[in-house]
């Protein structure tokens, strides 16, 4: 399959500071990549649509102001999580889907945050 | 009512068991089905696609039934690695695919 890679793989900061996760396609350029997160023990949820060289599309819930997204080319999208704080402390996930008939999605190995 | 129901389980099978998850999803017009796995705190990985013949790969067997919407998964001969979440994914036609909320498996030695 498809390779999507992710880092940090783990971060910890402090209340009010700010934290970028980059998402890297490695062998296929997608135009299009997700950003989940998922708390333990509950569902992926679907945050926002990366899209090159345009505007993000949120999903409902979602601020767009806090959670930022930059689509700057085929193989790079990164998540900055601004002022983060307590409540944001999550598994954060990057995919991406491939141009094939079945349109398969790739997943990155995600980023553990941890804002104290 | 979600897009895609799966029983949540667990499912506590022993060694060597064969343990069948069903999946319903309510998009008559969805056009491509998966099965992925997710481990406890890592992603979720791609197990396999699902084609209206039905496929099998190994001791996974996938089947379809676009009639009734529904969507399975079997494992035969369970192995303890197989311990894991089952997310039942279908291709809705959005960009995203839509992912159910996983079915868990915990096999016993």
């Amino acid at each position: 399959g498809a390779v999507v890679s992710q880092h940090p793989s783990r971060v910890i900061c402090k209340s009010g500071t700010s934290v970028k996760i980059e998402c890297r396609s490695l062998d296929f350029q997608a135009t299009t990549m997700f950003w989940y997160r998922q708390f333990p023990k509950q569902s992926l949820m679907l945050m926002a649509t990366s899209n090159e060289g345009s505007k993000a599309t949120y999903e409902q819930g979602v601020e767009k102001d806090k959670f930022l997204i930059n689509h700057a080319s085929l193989t790079l999208s990164t998540l900055t999580v601004t002022s983060a704080h307590p409540e944001d402390s999550s598994f954060y996930i990057c995919s991406a889907r491939v141009r094939t008939a079945l349109g398969e999605q790739f997943f990155g190995p995600g980023t553990r945050l941890t804002v104290l | 009512r979600k897009e895609v129901e799966q029983d949540p389980g667990p499912f506590n099978v022993p060694e060597g068991a064969t343990v069948a998850f069903n999946c319903t999803y309510s998009n008559s017009a969805s056009q491509s089905f998966f099965w992925y796995r997710q481990d406890c705190r890592k992603e979720p990985k791609l197990l396999m696609s699902v084609y209206s013949s039905g496929n099998e790969d190994g001791r996974f067997t996938a089947q379809l039934n676009r009639a009734s919407q529904y969507i399975s998964l079997l494992i035969r001969d369970s192995k303890l690695s197989d311990s894991a979440t089952y997310l039942c994914v279908v291709n809705t036609g959005r960009r995203a695919l839509t992912f159910g909320s996983g079915t868990r498996l915990q096999v016993q030695p």
